[in-house]
């Protein structure tokens, strides 16, 4: 069966430069999520889209931002970026706010 | 007050015990929970959704919950060693949009 894909796998970024991160949902899958996770934390929310539009908003900072377009692959971008954004960003997929099914997430590493 | 909460352990058991898995959430208007296998450096894996009061069975895993307590539970019987992960609970919020997730219960099973 067709998982969640996310690209790119990896990521090295330099502070204060962009980076776009993508994710392509499991087809008809009408729910997009983004979460962050740290070293040892759970996965923080941080942005969700239903059928294109945004529903529902986590701890995303306002440097960062996403939209989900009309063939439901989602992109989150990212400017400014801090060392802190290093992390682990999933993103998860589901239908009509069901079981949520992670890809294998971005690791992102500011330095 | 995170909304879940969940004892980070360390849990160890034995190979072929039970292992229980616990979790505490505070919106009551929350309808759907879940747990999830996390292993170190991998995206979280749907293990067992549960929607109604009582049991759920799926092989070797069950899911308890109560929702007059706010309470969900995990036990995992005959557990090997392949189930050594960190488990997350998650609770849908009341709008049904977003996913809390618990800090997750590490667990090791003991050859």
């Amino acid at each position: 069966a067709a998982g969640v894909i996310q690209s790119p796998r990896h990521l090295i970024k330099e502070k204060r430069e962009t980076a776009t991160l993508k994710c392509y949902p499991i087809p008809r899958h009408d729910t997009v999520y983004w979460y962050q996770q740290g070293p040892g934390q759970d996965p923080q929310f941080l942005i969700s889209f239903y059928e294109k539009m945004q529903s529902d908003k986590g701890s995303i900072p306002d440097r960062f931002s996403a939209q989900q377009f009309s063939d439901y692959h989602s992109e989150l971008n990212m400017s400014s970026l801090e060392l802190g954004d290093s992390a682990l960003y999933f993103c998860a997929s589901s239908l009509t706010g069901n079981e949520q099914f992670f890809g294998p997430g971005t690791r992102l590493t500011v330095l | 007050q995170k909304e879940v909460e969940q004892n980070s352990g360390p849990l160890s058991v034995p190979e072929g015990a039970i292992a229980s898995l616990n979790c505490t959430y505070s919106d009551r208007g929350s309808q759907s929970f879940f747990w999830y296998r996390q292993y170190s450096g991998k995206s979280p894996e749907l293990i067992m959704s549960i929607y109604s009061n009582g049991d759920k069975e799926d092989g070797r895993f069950t899911a308890q919950l109560n929702k007059a307590s706010q309470y969900v539970s995990l036990l995992i019987r005959d557990s090997q060693p392949s189930d050594s992960a960190t488990y997350l609970c998650a609770v849908n919020s009341d709008t049904g949009n977003q996913f809390y997730f618990g800090t997750g219960t590490s667990l090791t099973v003991i050859p």
